[in-house]
């Protein structure tokens, strides 16, 4: 089975602090994505990569920033944290065009509260 | 740009009853189709797809069809069970890297 592992599933940071959330898939999965999920927003999409260093931005980039210097790891980044980024933050990753359908697997979230 | 509409909730039904989630999409070419569900607490699984018009996707006693006539690919199951409560979410792949995904539409069932 596919697996990608969020390394938390629960933060709690203070308004300016730093935050990484990182993500690994054991795949071999071209694509990594971040979405963010709000109550009545549905999932909306951060960064995504498609390959080793290299990103793209989503709908909703500002406020964050990304890394992916290994393929299966996918880090996201907030410089500082404000408290209107208190989300859900998902991780997911497919097969590249090539490969894939396009069909997304996704960790099982992490809930960061920005006090 | 592409797009995904789907219905609003909550959808709130006893168990055994029938059940149809609306979505209807927007794209340029051939998107592939997809429905997601969310359980209370976790990430999002994959629960059916269909990649061309006319297929059908199935898995778990949901179904959906892809109808390009239409723009649908509406999630139906014949009787609902209580374990069947969570969020389900419509996607669609149109040939770029990411999934567009719609709001998610919350199903809550009771005994």
């Amino acid at each position: 089975d596919v697996k990608v592992t969020q390394s938390s599933r629960y933060l709690v940071k203070r308004t300016g602090e730093k935050v990484f959330l990182e993500c690994v898939q054991d795949m071999d999965h071209e694509n990594m994505f971040w979405y963010r999920q709000d109550p009545g927003l549905g999932l909306r999409l951060i960064y995504f990569s498609y390959d080793v260093k290299m990103k793209e931005k989503g709908d909703i980039p500002e406020g964050y920033s990304v890394s992916r210097e290994k393929k299966e790891r996918f880090s996201l980044i907030l410089e500082s944290a404000s408290t209107n980024q208190t989300s859900m933050y998902l991780c997911a990753s497919s097969f590249g065009l090539a490969r894939g359908t396009g069909e997304l697997f996704f960790g099982e979230g992490s809930r960061l509260t920005v006090l | 740009g592409d797009s995904v509409t789907q219905m609003e909730g909550p959808v709130t039904l006893s168990e055994e009853a029938f059940l149809t989630i609306n979505c209807t999409y927007t794209a340029t070419g051939y998107p592939s189709l997809f429905w997601y569900v969310q359980y209370p607490g976790e990430g999002l699984q994959l629960l059916l797809k269909a990649t061309k018009a006319d297929d059908k996707g199935s898995n778990k006693g949901f179904e959906a069809t892809y109808r390009k006539e239409t723009t649908s690919f509406h999630l139906e199951k014949g009787s609902v069970q209580v374990s069947d409560s969570a969020v389900y979410f419509c996607a669609l792949s149109g040939g770029g890297t990411a999934l567009i995904f719609g709001k998610g539409t919350t199903l809550s069932v009771s005994s």
